[in-house]
């Protein structure tokens, strides 16, 4: 079965402090690929996606991911952590029409 | 423009209760979905409802109904509700069920089964 993987459950940086949050997936098929955020007891809110072309991605609030199709990788980037990215963070992955697959989620935390 | 909608926000329920979770959208989107959400697990798709008509399982529909009532509405049912039915339940929706198509998801319910 296609699987989504998020290294690190939970992430923290200081304020200012880079992000990096990781995402792999299995499939030799280049998927569409996602990454979505949450606030507490909110849904989830779209950060970016992939589809195809550039491989560098940038999305909302500073983020940017880059796609990597040698190591099936879509690591998600911020130069800059600031207190009102801690949330959770969701890596998605849509193999075929309907197949969204996300990852177990990875939780970041900003410290002052 | 309210997006995704989902009632009731929290529910508590006694084994083998039942009840029917509602969502409706106003972005005039074709697919609309039910995940649950569980600790350490991300969000799994319960049922799916590509088009107007159409309802289809995810990953893990076992104790669950959906009925796509119109375009706006999507319910979820548990008929007989068990504590491993205990989560948090999001609906979403999207313009098509293609590849690219962004999910819009709603505020969730926070379900819990004793």
């Amino acid at each position: 079965a296609q699987s989504v993987t998020q290294l690190g459950s939970h992430v923290s940086v200081s304020e200012g402090a880079l992000v990096l949050l990781r995402c792999n997936y299995s499939s030799s098929v280049p998927p569409y690929l996602f990454w979505y955020v949450q606030y507490p007891n909110q849904g989830l809110q779209l950060l970016l996606k992939y589809t195809t072309g550039a491989t560098l991605v940038k999305g909302i609030n500073g983020f940017e991911a880059e796609f990597k199709k040698s190591e099936t990788s879509f690591h998600l980037t911020k130069p800059s952590a600031h207190m009102s990215d801690a949330a959770e963070y969701f890596c998605a992955v849509r193999y075929n029409n309907n197949d969204m697959r996300f990852g177990a989620g990875t939780r970041l935390t900003v410290k002052p | 423009n309210a997006g995704v909608t989902q009632t009731p926000k929290f529910q508590v329920l006694k084994t083998g209760q039942s009840m029917t979770l509602q969502c409706a959208q106003d972005m005039n989107h074709n697919s609309m979905y039910w995940y649950r959400q569980d600790p350490g697990m991300g969000l799994r798709l319960i049922y799916y409802s590509a088009s107007e008509g159409t309802t289809d399982k995810g990953e893990v529909p076992n104790g669950y109904n959906v009925s796509r009532l119109n375009k706006r509405e999507f319910s979820l049912r548990l008929e007989s509700a068990a504590p491993s039915q205990t989560s948090v339940y999001f609906c979403a929706s999207s313009v098509g069920d293609w590849g690219i198509a962004e999910q819009f998801f709603g505020p969730g319910t926070r379900l819990t089964v004793l």
